[in-house]
């Protein structure tokens, strides 16, 4: 198994553009959610799924959108991208109450 | 609402002596509890879970943390730590009734093992 895995690992956007963080896990967890790391700030759950078709708001939504078509993949997708956003991002997927993580993105806005 | 504190932002410890990183928590019920190690540039890795139970959890790289109800406390210790062990540790709670929201995070902790 692959387990978590999101590419790209890097990306450097201007303030404005748009893109997708994508994120796909080969273990058919229903529970998806995305995280941003900030430094001395832990980790910030910014959407979640609890299965395909359904998403929610965690802790910082503005400015991200998400959707859930498949078990597998869970995108997220940076709207209108502002310095703000500059941090690194982490999909995880969890079952039985435990987490498994990807390898992250790590995202600079200028 | 569910919270996670992790008092100290840095723990400096001498190759070969006990480590403690220290996480108190706060949730409505009874918590789910966890705790995971980020190695530089790299995504969390899960250490160990506390669910129910012995209140000593042992888990992974000879880690154990000790559930304290009355001090809404799991603090994780190692009996000899390694230069190996340093990383960012992070203590996370869940509220099983409260599943949308899932898991909260504390700030992190680096621990800094010298040799």
């Amino acid at each position: 198994n692959a387990g978590v895995t999101q590419t790209p690992k890097f990306q450097v956007l201007k303030t404005g553009q748009s893109m997708t963080l994508q994120c796909a896990q080969d273990m058919n967890h229903e529970y998806m959610s995305w995280y941003r790391q900030d430094p001395g700030m832990g980790l910030r759950l910014i959407h979640y799924s609890v299965g395909a078709g359904i998403t929610d708001q965690g802790e910082v939504p503005n400015g991200y959108n998400v959707s859930r078509s498949t078990t597998e993949d869970f995108p997220l997708r940076l709207l209108s991208a502002a310095p703000s956003q500059t941090s690194v991002y982490f999909c995880a997927s969890a079952k039985g109450g435990e987490q498994y993580f990807g390898p992250g993105t790590r995202l600079t806005v200028t | 609402a569910q919270s996670v504190a992790q008092p100290e932002d840095q723990v400096n410890v001498a190759e070969g002596n006990p480590l403690t990183v220290k996480c108190t928590y706060s949730v409505s019920g009874n918590p789910y509890l966890f705790w995971y190690v980020q190695y530089p540039n790299r995504g969390l890795q899960f250490l160990l879970k506390y669910i129910t139970g012995d209140n000593l959890v042992k888990g992974s790289y000879g880690f154990e943390a000790e559930f304290n109800k009355s001090q809404t406390s799991f603090h994780l210790k190692k009996p000899s730590a390694l230069v190996s062990d340093s990383a960012l540790y992070f203590c996370a709670v869940r509220d099983p009734n409260n599943y949308g929201q899932n898991f909260v995070f504390g700030p992190g902790t680096r621990l800094s093992v010298l040799p």
